[in-house]
């Protein structure tokens, strides 16, 4: 059964702390996703991965980078959290880059920064 | 440029009658059109997609969508719908010729189902 993990459900931080997401798939997928998800807005892109060490900025990458060091792991940092950063961060992942594959996303991590 | 659009911010539907949830989309080349569900405190699971050939797809839990060209348009449906259908429906489009495979979602449709 495929699986997306993420480090925490739960998270608060305090405004200027330095906070690492982390994500985690069994699928050998090459992609890697990182969103947020806000009330009305949906979700939004910040990051992606389509093979080790690589990344593309999504549609709101500013405040936020990424680290994809292997290829199960893709982790996204906050480099200094803000209040503005309160939110749903879910992580996806999805297969070979030719195909539009499905992607399978996390449980989500909910990070409230105070 | 793409981008999807769902016009309703929720939709209530008694139990046993049909449901629909719209969806309608904006490409510059081929579409691959996908439905996704969050259920409360969940991440998103994958519905179903379309990516070409029947324009009638059959997804998991009973779940269908249509693919509309000329109306540019994906809605999903089901026939009768049940009380645990009750969550929220993502739409996501992604372009043919985009390159890598980022997907635009759609800002999401509440459904509720009412006993």
């Amino acid at each position: 059964d495929v699986k997306v993990t993420q480090s925490s459900r739960y998270l608060v931080k305090r405004t200027g702390e330095k906070v690492f997401l982390e994500c985690v798939q069994d699928m050998d997928h090459e992609n890697m996703f990182w969103y947020r998800q806000d009330p009305g807005l949906g979700l939004r892109l910040i990051y992606f991965s389509y093979d080790v060490k690589m990344k593309e900025k999504g549609d709101i990458p500013e405040g936020y980078s990424v680290s994809r060091e292997k290829k199960e792991r893709f982790s996204l940092i906050l480099e200094s959290a803000s209040t503005n950063q309160t939110s749903m961060y879910l992580c996806a992942s999805s297969g070979h880059l030719s195909f539009s594959y499905e992607q399978y996303f996390g449980p989500g991590t909910r990070l409230t920064v105070t | 440029a793409q981008s999807v659009a769902q016009p309703e911010d929720q939709v209530n539907v008694a139990e046993g009658n049909p449901l629909t949830v719209k969806c309608t989309y904006s490409v510059s080349g081929n579409p691959y059109l996908f439905w996704y569900v969050q259920y409360p405190n969940r991440g998103l699971q994958f519905l179903l997609k379309y990516i070409t050939g029947d324009n009638l797809v059959k997804g998991s839990y009973g779940f269908e969508a249509e693919f509309n060209k000329s109306q540019t348009s994906f809605h999903l449906k089901k026939p009768s719908a049940l009380v645990s259908d009750s969550a929220l429906y993502f739409c996501a489009v992604r372009d043919d010729p985009g390159g890598y495979q980022k997907v635009t979602f759609g800002t999401g449709t509440k459904l509720q189902v009412i006993p």
